[in-house]
């Protein structure tokens, strides 16, 4: 099946830092590709949409500032959490998914973001 | 707005047990229904997925149904194994405004025993 690979896997970094999560597609090209935050024992929650070559769409309570993300290429969407705190310490997970409305999601490993 | 919901949230059986795993959902306009497997600390790996206009959809020793108008999904796992220990999530996708959109529930945490 298809690849979507996370960097890095995990972090930890001091609290008001920025902090970038790589997702890329391996072997498809992704016109959508999704970021999700995940707490312990909850479901994913929905962040934000990014289509390659446009602004991302956020979900009601995002903030677009706090957590910037650009889908500059086809294979290629970044998360910057800007000026990090503790309760931004989560799993944060991206997808990424080909063309056509049917097509499967393809998630990635995630990655474990701790702000002390 | 869609909501999901999972049951049971948890479920601890012996290996070698037919297993049943429900999934409800708000909306019954999508797309389509995908089922996913967390493992701890993990990403989600794609199970299974139906088209709105199927019925089921089978992946060796599972067999997911989709019954759209009712707004139901069964997941079932025959012959279980310790392997198959992990969180089991289903997810349909949104259609219209919100189409390729996955709405999850909390899922159902699988343990299986040897």
């Amino acid at each position: 099946g298809a690849v979507v690979s996370q960097h890095p896997s995990w972090v930890i970094c001091k609290s008001g830092t920025s902090v970038k999560i790589e997702c890329r597609s391996l072997d498809f090209q992704a016109t959508t590709m999704f970021w999700y935050r995940q707490f312990p024992k909850q479901s994913l929650m929905l962040m934000a949409t990014s289509n390659e070559g446009s602004k991302a769409t956020y979900e009601q309570g995002v903030e677009k500032d706090k957590f910037l993300i650009n889908h500059a290429s086809l294979t290629l969407s970044t998360l910057t959490v800007t000026s990090a705190h503790p309760e931004d310490s989560s799993f944060y997970i991206c997808s990424a998914r080909g063309q056509g409305p049917g097509a499967t999601q393809y998630f990635g490993p995630g990655t474990r973001l701790l702000v002390l | 707005k869609q909501e999901v919901t999972q049951i049971p949230a948890a479920l601890s059986v012996p290996e070698g047990e037919n297993l049943v795993l429900n999934c409800s959902f708000t909306d019954s306009a999508i797309y389509n229904l995908q089922w996913f497997r967390q493992d701890p600390g993990k990403g989600l790996t794609s199970l299974l997925l139906i088209q709105s206009s199927q019925r089921e959809q089978t992946s060796g020793r599972l067999n997911a149904s989709l019954d759209k108008s009712s707004g139901r999904s069964t997941l079932y796992i025959a012959a279980s194994q310790p392997g198959d220990s992990a969180t089991y999530l289903c997810a349909p996708t949104g259609r219209g405004s919100t189409l390729g959109r996955l709405y999850f529930g909390r899922g159902t945490q699988l343990t299986v025993w040897p």
